[in-house]
């Protein structure tokens, strides 16, 4: 099965400090994708890669920045943390492909990390 | 209006109910509809992928209905291991292949 596995679970930062958020998927996925989700406002889509090297903004893209340098590993990026990016931050990987299928789509996602800026 | 709208509940039903669960979406020209189901403080996992057809998996059934622009999730003889939030999730038309979520549907299955 696959697995996408997320660094840390939990994590306390600081104001203005730069925050790394790992994400590693061992099944070869195309396709990865980072999310935060809060109460009321849903899964939100902050940035997702189709390649290696290649990256492209999502819906709330400000305040973050990625990086996939390789096939199975993409990280998120703030560069000076804020109060209002505490949060749940969900990666998550798909197969992908020319072919857009339902099975080419299908999310997996790891377990989340719960970022608290103080 | 949101592009992906559910009914936020939360549904309370009795062990053994039928519950179902509506999610309208705004674009007619939507390609892929999904159920995924979070349990609290999970991640979300897929539950089922909804065809045109409709399609079923054991207790579980999904329809879609195109000309009303809406999918559907029914839950047979509930279980208390069915508690979880329900949420919808849509591709938007056009090749950006970006899927939209709904807020999700809480379903609390009472023994």
């Amino acid at each position: 099965d696959v697995k996408v596995t997320q660094s840390s679970r939990y994590l306390v930062k600081r104001t203005g400090e730069k925050v790394f958020l790992e994400c590693v998927q061992d099944m070869d996925h195309e396709n990865m994708f980072w999310y935060r989700q809060d109460p009321g406002l849903g899964l939100r889509l902050i940035y997702f890669s189709y390649d290696v090297k290649m990256k492209e903004k999502g819906d709330i893209p400000e305040g973050y920045s990625v990086s996939r340098e390789k096939k199975e590993r993409f990280s998120l990026i703030l560069e000076s943390a804020s109060t209002n990016q505490t949060s749940m931050y969900l990666c998550a990987s798909s197969l992908g492909g020319v072919a857009i299928s339902m099975a080419n789509e299908k999310l997996f996602f790891g377990s989340g990390t719960q970022l608290s800026v103080l | 209006r949101k592009e992906v709208e559910q009914d936020p509940g939360p549904f309370n039903v009795p062990e053994g109910a039928t519950v179902a669960f509506n999610c309208t979406y705004s674009n007619s020209a939507s390609q892929s509809f999904f159920w995924y189901r979070q349990d609290c403080r999970k991640e979300p996992k897929l539950l089922m992928s909804v065809y045109s057809s409709g399609n079923e998996d054991g207790r579980f059934t999904a329809q879609l209905n195109r000309a009303s622009q809406y999918i559907s999730l029914l839950i047979r003889d509930s279980k208390l291991s069915d508690s979880a939030t329900y949420l919808c999730v849509v591709r938007s038309a056009g090749n950006n292949r970006k899927l939209i979520w709904g807020l999700g549907t809480s379903l609390a299955v009472n023994p």
